[in-house]
């Protein structure tokens, strides 16, 4: 069964450092998404991204944060200078073309600043 | 936006129970609502949807409910087993970007 892949599982980094959190969504998924859940707390929705540009973004995504999609399997999260509160889980998403927000999930990266 | 709220944050059930998990919704244009079981360290997973046309909808020992008027749906489970303990999260769209979330509810099946 195809799924979504994340790397790495776990990334430590001190503050304001540079991330770059990486996904790999279904192949024949066109619309991609990052999500972020802070431990114990609800999963929150932070971008979405279809056609090569973003198609809704939240609060959090900040000018601190960016989203690409470098070839045709890889998308990535950028944050440029981490903080503190950045720590979290950062789930990739994606779906295929039909209507409705269908999401598969990948496992996650575990993002911590130090 | 939407908002999604979700009850109760725990609940604990012997096995063979059933258990329910309520969610409501603020936006009536809400239109496809999803329900998530997550494992620990594991990412989200679809185990049951719905959409706004229709009230009900069952696989297997899962169903789910819709009542569009009160803004609320709902995750029913039978035949409980320890297997089924994780947390389990509902979701709504609006329309075709995004899901909200609510705010999860953690499942423990005893043995």
């Amino acid at each position: 069964e195809p799924e979504v892949t994340q790397t790495p599982s776990h990334q430590v980094t001190q503050m304001g450092q540079e991330v770059i959190l990486r996904c790999v969504p279904i192949s024949n998924h066109l619309y991609f998404y990052w999500y972020r859940q802070i431990l114990g707390q609800k999963v929150e929705f932070l971008v979405s991204f279809y056609n090569n540009e973003i198609s809704e973004k939240s609060e959090i995504f900040d000018d601190q944060f960016s989203v690409e999609r470098p070839d045709g399997s890889n998308f990535t999260l950028k944050i440029r200078s981490t903080k503190l509160e950045d720590s979290a889980m950062y789930f990739c998403a994606s779906r295929d073309r039909g209507g409705l927000v269908k999401l598969f999930f990948g496992s996650g990266t575990q993002l911590s600043v130090l | 936006g939407e908002n999604v709220e979700q009850h109760p944050s725990t609940l604990s059930v012997q096995e063979g129970d059933s258990a329910v998990i309520k969610c409501t919704y603020s936006d009536s244009a809400s239109n496809y609502f999803p329900w998530y079981k997550q494992e620990l360290g594991k990412g989200p997973q679809l185990i049951i949807d719905i959409r706004s046309n229709v009230g009900e909808k069952k696989d297997q020992r899962i169903a789910v409910t819709l009542n569009k008027t009160a803004k609320h749906f709902s995750l029913h489970i039978t035949e409980t087993q320890p297997e089924d303990s994780a947390v389990y999260f509902c979701a709504a769209a609006l329309g075709f970007q995004k899901l909200v979330f609510g705010t999860g509810t953690r499942l423990l099946v005893s043995p």
